[in-house]
């Protein structure tokens, strides 16, 4: 079965560069989510876009933005980058069909390191 | 607000013991939780989930979970440990778009 693509797996910015990552998530699947996650620390939400619309922000610095397309893929654009922004990022994607208590399925992540 | 806790960073078991991994969960409304496992430099992968109904639910690779209502808990648990299941559990609360997440514990499972 299809699973959540991101890519890239890893990247490598000097600080103050911008980085996009991108997500595709699982086909038929409506909602979007991406996550931080610090080394040795649990994921932290950033933000989620149902239909192509943000539905919800989290702790998304403002250095930050993103967006969902018309083909459901998603696209995390960081600026002016830092060293604390180096982590793992996830994307996930779920269906609405599953209601409020629909799962997440995540993908493998893309490994920022901010030199 | 939301919000889980993980009492415990790391929990230690031999394999073919039984294994508990503790949550407790404060939400306003009905209660969305789940169970996450974390493979290494891996995505997480859910492992199961309650919604309503029966206060144990069971999931994948042989996990189950009890909810208890009374004591805001929703407990990871396992009959039988494999070495295989050693890896870092995360447990999550579900409210509208956003999923929050437990700190994780990690877990450890001695041949």
């Amino acid at each position: 079965a299809a699973g959540v693509i991101q890519s890239p797996r890893h990247l490598i910015k000097e600080k103050r560069e911008t980085a996009t990552l991108k997500c595709y998530p699982i086909p038929r699947h409506d909602t979007v989510y991406w996550y931080q996650q610090g080394p040795g620390q649990d994921p932290q939400f950033l933000i989620s876009f149902y239909e192509k619309m943000q539905s919800d922000k989290g702790s998304i610095p403002d250095r930050f933005s993103a967006q969902q397309f018309s083909d459901y893929h998603s696209e995390l654009n960081m600026s002016s980058l830092e060293l604390g922004d180096s982590a793992l990022y996830f994307c996930a994607s779920s269906s609405s069909r599953g209601g409020a208590a629909g799962e997440l399925f995540f993908g493998e992540g893309s490994r920022l390191t901010v030199l | 607000a939301q919000s889980v806790a993980q009492p415990e960073d790391q929990v230690n078991v031999a394999e073919g013991n039984p294994l508990t991994v503790k949550c407790t969960y404060s939400v306003s409304g009905n209660p969305y939780l789940f169970w996450y496992v974390q493979y290494p430099n891996r995505g997480l992968q859910f492992l199961l989930k309650y919604i309503t109904g029966d206060n144990l639910v069971k999931g994948s690779y042989g996990f189950e979970a009890e909810f208890n209502k009374s004591q805001t808990s929703f407990h990871l648990k396992k009959p039988s440990a494999l070495v295989s299941d050693s890896a870092l559990y995360f447990c999550a609360v579900r409210g509208g778009f956003k999923t929050i997440f437990g700190a994780g514990t990690r877990l450890f499972v001695k041949a």
